[in-house]
């Protein structure tokens, strides 16, 4: 249970604050996502790193900016969010070998835009 | 782009009966197709897994069935016990490293 981690666990924020999401994993994986997940709907990706380089950007709003300074680290920086984007923010990682490797998620950061 | 339908939305079954949830994927190139499972304020994990080169694979009482040809694939959990409530979720790869999840099925076991 302890290979992805996340922090903060849960966290409210006002539309004009600035926050990041952390995301570490310790699975010596070479890929880390960013997952949303809302009630009733799927878990939608947002965005995927190889190698600390960018591969995915799943067409979403520019208020998420993600960085990923090295294979362990995942960061997602928020600013200027809608109360539509309060959701469970989930990250995970794989080896990165393709497209048939295990994700291991994290627990999640439950975000509340007010 | 790549879209994964998953039925039924809920599924409530008597313990010791089967459950079978139902997935159907739109991209003939999905290679692999992965179950979660996602107990109430918990992570999803992995229960299960299967590659476009077998059609079925088995592990103890979870079992998954694909048919590449239909593009659907199915979960089977047999000898239902309680603690196998949780939303499951399906998902197809499409292109390099991306997962398409279906929209997920409640399951209660009813003791």
């Amino acid at each position: 249970e302890t290979g992805v981690t996340q922090t903060p666990r849960h966290l409210v924020m006002g539309m004009t604050n600035k926050k990041s999401l952390k995301c570490e994993q310790h699975l010596g994986h070479n890929a880390m996502y960013w997952y949303k997940q809302s009630a009733k709907k799927p878990l939608e990706l947002m965005f995927v790193y190889n190698f600390k380089e960018q591969t995915e950007n799943n067409s979403v709003p520019s208020r998420f900016s993600p960085e990923c300074p090295n294979s362990s680290h995942l960061f997602l920086h928020l600013h200027t969010l809608q109360p539509e984007d309060s959701a469970l923010y989930l990250c995970a990682s794989s080896q990165g070998n393709g497209g048939t490797d295990t994700q291991y998620f994290g627990p999640g950061t439950r975000l509340t835009v007010l | 782009g790549e879209n994964v339908e998953q039925h039924p939305s809920t599924l409530s079954v008597q313990e010791g009966d089967s459950a079978v949830i139902k997935c159907t994927y739109s991209d003939s190139a999905s290679n692999y197709f992965p179950w979660y499972k996602q107990e109430l304020g918990k992570r999803p994990q992995l229960i299960i897994d299967i590659r476009s080169n077998v059609g079925e694979k088995k592990d103890q009482r979870i079992a998954v069935t694909l048919n590449k040809t239909a593009k659907h694939f199915s979960l089977h959990i047999t000898e239902t016990q309680p603690e196998d409530s949780a939303v499951y979720f399906c998902a197809a790869t499409w292109g390099a490293q991306k997962l398409v999840f279906g929209q997920g099925t409640r399951l209660t076991i009813n003791p």
